[in-house]
């Protein structure tokens, strides 16, 4: 079984300062990494993933995040916020092997809350 | 524009009354999943379908049926409400296995349905 953990539910921040939103993953087998964005009364969308090759990812917005398979980590980050990226933002990890949506396991969410 | 779509968006009903979210997409994805958004929990997954007549339950499947009869439409229904089961629902879709990485997690979601039990 595969679990997520974000281990702040809340990050404050004010506009142009940087931003890392950490997540850590627990898997007994290789896994595909993600980050989606909730903006608020909306959906979610994908962010960025980590399918292969090149532990650092870019993504939309000026996100980026860092694979790093020694420590299980999956942190996002952004050199400078702007008031627009306030969102709820989740971590999740799918099973590589299988490679199936079915088994996509989200995180329990970090606020990202943006102040001028 | 492709697009999942949830209706209703917001619903207000009460214990034991029967409700069905309707979900539709129009990218011809295989594979489509409920979700249960809840403070504190994130997302946990209902039911999901791999394709059309295979459904599968999720984490949290209990009080919630699915159907799959045909490829774009995905309905959730609730037989009797509680009022556990007052939350943001969220159908989202997916490539099936087809292609270079096949289904690799990337969902596409709608906009989500916001349900209260009385």
């Amino acid at each position: 079984a595969q679990s997520v953990t974000q281990l702040d539910s809340q990050v404050p921040v004010f506009e142009e300062a940087p931003v890392e939103l950490r997540c850590n993953y627990s898997s007994s087998v290789s896994v595909y990494l993600f980050w989606y964005v909730q903006y608020p009364n909306q959906g979610l969308q994908l962010l960025l993933k980590y399918l292969s090759g090149s532990t650092l990812v870019k993504g939309i917005n000026g996100f980026e995040a860092e694979f790093n398979k020694s420590q299980t980590s999956f942190h996002l980050r952004k050199p400078s916020v702007h008031i627009s990226d306030t969102a709820e933002y989740f971590c999740a990890v799918s099973d590589r092997n299988t490679g199936t949506a079915s088994k996509l396991t989200f995180g329990t969410g970090t606020r990202l809350q943006v102040t001028l | 524009e492709a697009q999942v779509t949830q209706n209703p968006r917001y619903l207000i009903t009460v214990t034991g009354k029967k409700l069905t979210v309707t979900c539709s997409q129009n990218m011809n994805h295989e594979y489509m999943s409920w979700y249960r958004q809840d403070p504190g929990l994130g997302l946990r997954q209902i039911y999901y379908s791999m394709n059309v007549e295979v459904t599968d339950k999720g984490d949290v499947p209990e009080g919630y049926k699915v159907s799959r009869k045909e490829k774009r439409n995905f309905p959730l229904i609730l037989e009797s409400p509680s009022p556990n089961q007052t939350s943001l629902y969220f159908c989202a879709s997916s490539l099936g296995s087809s292609g270079i990485w096949g289904n690799t997690g990337e969902l596409f979601f709608g906009e989500g349905s916001r349900l209260t039990v009385l």
